[in-house]
């Protein structure tokens, strides 16, 4: 079984709509986060999260929110979809540590916005 | 100016050639480096960390960091058509909590 899971892996929505993508890992890593891929763009952050109770904003965050239920899971939502939101997006996991660590990622969630 | 700049590529090599992946960074309290591989519809996955100057390898992979002019290098030696996918490098400040990513360079390795 994959370690980061993702859900859904493809969406397709219309302008307005709310979404919620969903992440799950059995890694046991405190610490998660929510990029977003596109073409020449490469990974941007939008949301991480070090603990249950710690919510940082990314680069990107503007449009989208973030709630962390459990050490497990982190939910990234779009509140009122856009466009411009159509993307890839990726969940990561990473060891707390004093310093950067090794990301693992997801599988990725395909987002198209219509 | 972006954290990170990586050479957008495409790239596409024969088979066994020596491959040269670069990136460059604007901040020099940058102090970790690393390496993602990313196969098409799949998430990133780490090829080479390090966090000093100098070359790393691992098999037909070198990472090569010069801190004094801001400058990464990944070397694949005899690449294979099983190298063919992204690579992207990243990041990230020591005391830092995030790791920045280059745009990424698309590698094709021709049979």
């Amino acid at each position: 079984d994959a370690d980061v899971t993702q859900t859904p892996r493809n969406r397709i929505t219309k302008t307005g709509k709310r979404i919620m993508l969903e992440c799950s890992q059995t890694k046991g890593h405190d610490r998660m986060y929510w990029y977003r891929q596109d073409p020449g763009l490469g990974l941007r952050l939008i949301y991480y999260s070090f603990d249950v109770k710690d919510i940082n904003k990314g680069e990107i965050s503007d449009g989208y929110s973030v709630s962390r239920q459990a050490q497990a899971k982190f939910s990234l939502s779009l509140e009122s979809a856009i466009p411009n939101q159509t993307a890839l997006y990726f969940c990561a996991t990473s060891e707390l540590a004093g310093g950067p660590t090794e990301q693992f990622f997801g599988p990725g969630t395909r987002l198209t916005v219509l | 100016q972006k954290e990170v700049e990586q050479d957008p590529g495409p790239l596409s090599v024969p088979e066994g050639a020596i491959v040269s992946l670069n990136c460059t960074y604007s901040n020099s309290a940058f102090q970790y480096f690393m390496w993602y591989r990313q196969y098409s519809r799949k998430g990133p996955e780490l090829l080479m960390y390090t966090y000093s100057s100098g070359n790393k390898e691992d098999g037909r992979f070198t990472a090569q960091v010069d801190k004094s002019s801001k400058y990464i290098s990944l070397f694949i030696r005899d690449s294979q058509p099983s190298d063919s996918a992204t690579y992207l490098c990243a990041i990230g400040a020591s005391g830092g909590n995030q790791f920045y990513f280059g745009t990424g360079t698309s590698l094709t390795v021709i049979p």
